[in-house]
């Protein structure tokens, strides 16, 4: 069964910052890496995922870093805006089989941005 | 236009009715999903669904009957309801071999 850790559980930030989230994760057996932004009230949506044969990818204001060797991964946000403040996820795809895909989530970080 | 939709959005009973929610996704995915999300926002599968074939099915109290009358829709029956049964609850759908799962909105179920 695959964990995945996440931190920190909340984060404050000031308007024009970067918000840094780490996650880490067990096995080994995983071909993408998606995060996803959940705001109140509503459902999570998919922000940016990467696969482990690159190190980084960067969507605007949004980077993810991917270390396959300590098995860890990091979402940067740049520039961090008050509309970003929102619960973010990393998750990691466990597929028993090839129909579908089982997301295993973290544990969420609530990002507040001041302005 | 809405890509996964649930009904109703909000449900408040009492303990030991029984309820269900709806689930509807227009993007022609062939996988769908059901995920509660507690009051830590801690969220976690408990069915998934492949051309309306059961293929996932986590450690849930069988009074959590899904329900796939096509692979469009999923439904999640629930029976008996416990205290322990407050949460949100989420349908996601996703193509068969993609990883990027659509969620819906979400239920809030209140048991009183």
């Amino acid at each position: 069964q695959q964990q995945v850790k996440q931190s920190p559980q909340s984060l404050i930030v000031q308007k024009g910052g970067i918000s840094i989230i780490n996650c880490a994760y067990e096995n080994t057996a995983f071909d993408y890496f998606p995060w996803y932004q959940q705001f109140p009230g509503k459902g999570p949506a998919l922000l940016i995922a990467i696969r482990p044969d690159v190190s980084e990818k960067k969507e605007g204001r949004f980077t993810i870093s991917f270390n396959k060797s300590a098995k860890q991964f990091s979402l940067h946000i740049m520039d961090s805006q008050p509309g970003d403040s929102a619960t973010y996820f990393c998750a990691a795809p466990y597929s028993p089989d090839s129909a579908g895909n089982k997301l295993t989530f973290g544990g969420g970080t609530r990002v507040l941005v001041k302005p | 236009d809405t890509a996964v939709s649930q009904t109703p959005k909000y449900l408040v009973t009492q303990m030991g009715n029984d309820k269900s929610i709806k689930c509807e996704q227009n993007l022609g995915h062939d996988t769908m999903y059901w995920y509660k999300q507690d009051s830590k926002k801690f969220l976690k599968i408990m069915f998934s669904y492949n051309n309306k074939e059961l293929i996932i099915n986590e450690t849930v109290p069988n009074r959590f009957s899904p329900k796939s009358p096509d692979k469009a829709h999923l439904n999640l029956h629930i029976n008996s309801l416990e205290l322990g049964d407050s949460a949100v609850y989420f349908c996601a759908s996703s193509p068969t071999t993609g990883a990027a799962q659509h969620f819906g909105d979400g239920t809030r179920l209140s048991i009183l």
